[in-house]
């Protein structure tokens, strides 16, 4: 079945550190690709996403760009802020179980100032 | 501005009693979801619902039950509580550009 495989966490980087999270995919078919962000004690909310093979989707100066070759997705922020502090999920859409989405099992994030 | 409105947000049962967790969305949305998250799990999908009157089940649906009579309520119901329901559940429904918009929360603990 599909699946969404994320690194391990937590991921501890100084202020306008350069970061990666790596998130790869197991999918049948062309799936859309997601980043969610959770922040303490609050629900997930969109980051970006994209919907077909080599689309970039960005916000917030976060990037992520879907490749379809090494079925990845990973996302990037060339200089992070303490203010990024939170749980990342990639996550990819299920065409079955009325297209919710399948989530990765999420990578923590500190940012030191 | 209200989006997705779960209650409670917090609530202890002991083994064995029965609980409904409450839903709303005022965005109009066909799609609703129920999630819980576990700690390192990321989020696991209980049911689900296409529309008013149809339900469906996600991955773990053991221990829980739905019902979707109208568009913006989705309740999720626990018979017979037990510690392994201890979590932290999520509701959610999608646009139809496929983003999914959350809920707070509900966290429930089971003694």
């Amino acid at each position: 079945g599909n699946s969404v495989t994320q690194m391990e966490g937590p991921v501890t980087l100084s202020e306008e550190a350069f970061l990666t999270i790596n998130c790869t995919y197991t999918a049948t078919g062309y799936p859309s690709l997601f980043w969610y962000v959770q922040y303490p004690g609050e629900g997930l909310q969109l980051l970006l996403k994209a919907t077909k093979a080599d689309d970039k989707g960005s916000n917030k100066g976060f990037e992520a760009t879907y490749r379809k070759e090494t079925t990845s997705f990973h996302l990037e922020k060339g200089s992070v802020q303490v203010s990024d502090s939170a749980v990342y999920f990639c996550a990819l859409s299920d065409r079955k179980a009325g297209t919710a989405l399948i989530f990765g099992k999420g990578t923590t994030l500190s940012v030191s100032s | 501005n209200a989006g997705v409105t779960q209650t409670p947000k917090f609530r202890i049962l002991k083994i064995g009693q029965s609980m409904t967790l409450q839903c709303a969305q005022d965005m109009n949305h066909n799609y609703m979801y129920w999630y819980r998250q576990d700690p390192g799990m990321g989020l696991k999908l209980i049911y689900y619902s296409v529309g008013a009157g149809i339900t469906d089940k996600g991955e773990v649906p053991n221990g829980y039950n739905v019902s979707r009579s109208t568009t913006e309520d989705f309740p999720l119901r626990l018979e017979l509580a037990a510690p392994s329901q201890t979590s932290v559940y999520f509701c959610a429904s999608k646009d139809s550009t496929g983003e999914l918009f959350f809920g707070e929360g509900s966290r429930l603990t089971v003694l």
